[in-house]
Order: C-alpha cells, then sequence, then structure tokens
C-alpha cells in the first residue's frame, strides 16, 4: 500500500488563528488526496477531493473559504484551517488512492484544538 | 445512493474466540466493498478489500471478509481474536458516482477482545 504522512500531529491554537495541515505521499505521486474530519466517537465525513494543479472538489456543507486546499505538487496537499474557532475542534486525516487507484491509504492524522 | 450500516456499535469477545463484526452495504452496481481499523489517535489501516473474484477475502492481520450479495453483506471475521485486535473497524463502500473514487463510511464499530 501507499505511505501518507501528516504534519503537525496534533495542534492547538487561540481562536481566530489560521492552522496549516500539511499531507505528504511518501512513496507515490498522487494527483488526488481527500480530506476528512472525524469527531470524537464518529466516523469520518469526507470534506474534500484535492486535485493537483487544480481547484479542490468541496462535498456539500463544507466552507471553501474556510478550509483552504492546494495541492501544488504530486507529493504535498495543504488543509488550511482559517480564522478557527473551537467547533472547528476536530481529529483531520488524509488519504491517498496509492498506484492502482482502486483503495485509500490513510495518513496518521492531525488533531486540532481550537481554545 | 450508496451507503453502508454496522449495526452493532460494539461487539465483545473473549480472547481465542471467533470474532465477527457485520456490515451491510446498499448500492447501484457492482459494489466496491473495504475493512479498515483505527487505534486511538490514528488514521485508519487498511485490511482487505472486495472488488471481484471469490466471495470469501483474506486480508491483513489474519482477518477475512465474506462478500455475501444475496444478503447485501460484507461482515469482517477472525478465527481467534487477540487483545491487540481491540479497535475501532470501519466498513466502507466506494461511491463511484463521483467519479473520484470516494468512499462513504458506516459508523464504525468498536471490538472489545478481553483477556
Amino acid at each position: 500500500g501507499a505511505v501518507v504522512s501528516q504534519h503537525p500531529s496534533w495542534v492547538i491554537c487561540k481562536s481566530g488563528t489560521s492552522v496549516k495541515i500539511e499531507c505528504r505521499s511518501l512513496d507515490f505521486q498522487a494527483t488526488t488526496m481527500f480530506w476528512y474530519r472525524q469527531f470524537p466517537k464518529q466516523s469520518l465525513m469526507l470534506m474534500a477531493t484535492s486535485n493537483e494543479g487544480s481547484k479542490a472538489t468541496y462535498e456539500q456543507g463544507v466552507e471553501k473559504d474556510k478550509f483552504l486546499i492546494n495541492h501544488a505538487s504530486l507529493t504535498l496537499s495543504t488543509l488550511t484551517v482559517t480564522s478557527a474557532h473551537p467547533e472547528d475542534s476536530s481529529f483531520y486525516i488524509c488519504s491517498e488512492t496509492g498506484e492502482w487507484g482502486d483503495t485509500q491509504y490513510f495518513g496518521p492524522g492531525t488533531r486540532l484544538t481550537v481554545l | 445512493a450508496q451507503s453502508v450500516a454496522q449495526p452493532e456499535d460494539q461487539v465483545n469477545v473473549a480472547e481465542g474466540n471467533p470474532l465477527t463484526v457485520k456490515c451491510t452495504y446498499s448500492v447501484s452496481g457492482n459494489p466496491y466493498l473495504f475493512w479498515y481499523v483505527q487505534y486511538p489517535n490514528r488514521g485508519l489501516q487498511f485490511l482487505l478489500k472486495y472488488i471481484t473474484g471469490d466471495n470469501l477475502v483474506k486480508g491483513s492481520y489474519g482477518f477475512e471478509a465474506e462478500f455475501n450479495k444475496s444478503q447485501t453483506s460484507f461482515h469482517l471475521k477472525k478465527p481467534s481474536a487477540l487483545v491487540s485486535d481491540s479497535a475501532l473497524y470501519f466498513c466502507a463502500v466506494r461511491d463511484g458516482m463521483g467519479g473520484y473514487n470516494k468512499l462513504i463510511f458506516g459508523a464504525g464499530t468498536r471490538l472489545a477482545v478481553h483477556p
């Protein structure tokens, strides 16, 4: 399978600040990556599909101006939570589909806490 | 719309006993089905998938799953549970409608293996 890393693994920030989360594909050039969020004791919800060299595709109900996604290279996608508020506190996980494209491989996740 | 259901919030099993974690699905067309496992504060680890072929799929860590088209089920099984198998398990179906290999997850089942 593919190897995906995320940085940071956890972050605490003040309300109103912006936070950037990086997702790297370590062994594959990923044209498509996915961003999910997971609230405590809940399932994963897809936020957006990140496409290298073009705009991300956001799921219904996800604010594109609040959750900025940049996929500037084949190995890096970033998610920026702008003007974060306590309700944005969550576990954010990225994934990519690897060489064959039929299976998603997930990063270790980033725990965001907004005070 | 594609969906998956995991009817059990939690499954308890004694170490050494067989375990089953249930999953049913609803799809139009042929299903692409997946099982993932999540340990606390970690991303998801891929266990196994069914795309086509044999109904019994073998995966990582001794897990297997049986695809049953007539019952629209894809239950995860292991002949002999280990305490280290205790984790959160997610069933997922690929949503081919969006064209981006999106995954739709079940709510998750917490597996607790007791010594």
